[in-house]
């Protein structure tokens, strides 16, 4: 079955470390997407990437960095820049951009992160 | 500026009730609209979409969602609510001047037994 595959699904992190959240999808979709969820805020993107060797800062970059050497891949690095990480992240990919107005995004299950 | 707005953090409603999830947009243009739901630690799942064509839009699990041109709204509907329906709701609009969608801050609802 196609889809987005995160994980992993619960993760630690010390504080002054960075980590990487892995996002895989087989969908064979162009653009993917991070969101950070907090309680009352909604969905915030980090940063999106419409085709590989390419990604944009989203609303709230700071403290993040991401590749796309794949298109299949997405990961996202939270560095230690990063002050308040502790959040549920979210992975999503959409089709093409060309046709991705008459679509929406396929999201992946998320990775909490918690900061000890 | 393009947005989404959810003017309600909770919405309660008893089984068997019709219950209703409100959303307006600000876009220029027509918009084109979604709702996802979403269940505690779980990624987002797509309800419906309105795009073009007929301003009623039914989608999954008995959910439809009316589009009103002049109230700017898309709120989300069910005849008959149900106890498996308590989850996080959002309504989204896609950013025209980019690839990427524009999220509400969400609705909790909760459906009483």
């Amino acid at each position: 079955d196609g889809g987005i595959t995160q994980s992993p699904k619960y993760l630690f992190r010390k504080e002054g470390q960075n980590v990487t959240l892995s996002c895989e999808q087989n969908l064979n979709h162009d653009a993917m997407y991070w969101y950070r969820q907090d309680p009352g805020q909604g969905l915030r993107l980090i940063y999106y990437s419409q085709i590989v060797n390419d990604f944009q800062k989203g609303d709230i970059a700071e403290g993040y960095s991401v590749s796309r050497e794949k298109k299949e891949s997405f990961p996202l690095t939270v560095t230690s820049a990063q002050k308040n990480p502790t959040a549920f992240y979210l992975c999503a990919s959409s089709i093409d951009p060309s046709r991705a107005r008459y679509y929406g995004y396929t999201f992946g299950s998320g990775t909490r992160l918690t900061v000890v | 500026a393009q947005s989404v707005a959810q003017p309600e953090d909770q919405v309660n409603v008893a089984e068997g009730n019709p219950l209703t999830v409100k959303c307006t947009y600000s876009v220029s243009g027509n918009p084109y609209l979604f709702w996802y739901v979403q269940y505690p630690n779980r990624g987002l799942q797509f309800l419906l979409k309105y795009i073009t064509g007929d301003n009623l839009v039914k989608g999954s699990y008995g959910f439809e969602a009316e589009f009103n041109k002049s109230q700017t709204s898309f709120h989300l509907k069910k005849p008959s609510a149900l106890v498996s329906d308590s989850a996080l709701y959002f309504c989204a609009v896609r950013d025209r001047t980019a690839d990427k969608l524009i999220f509400g801050t969400g609705t909790r609802l909760q459906v009483f037994p």
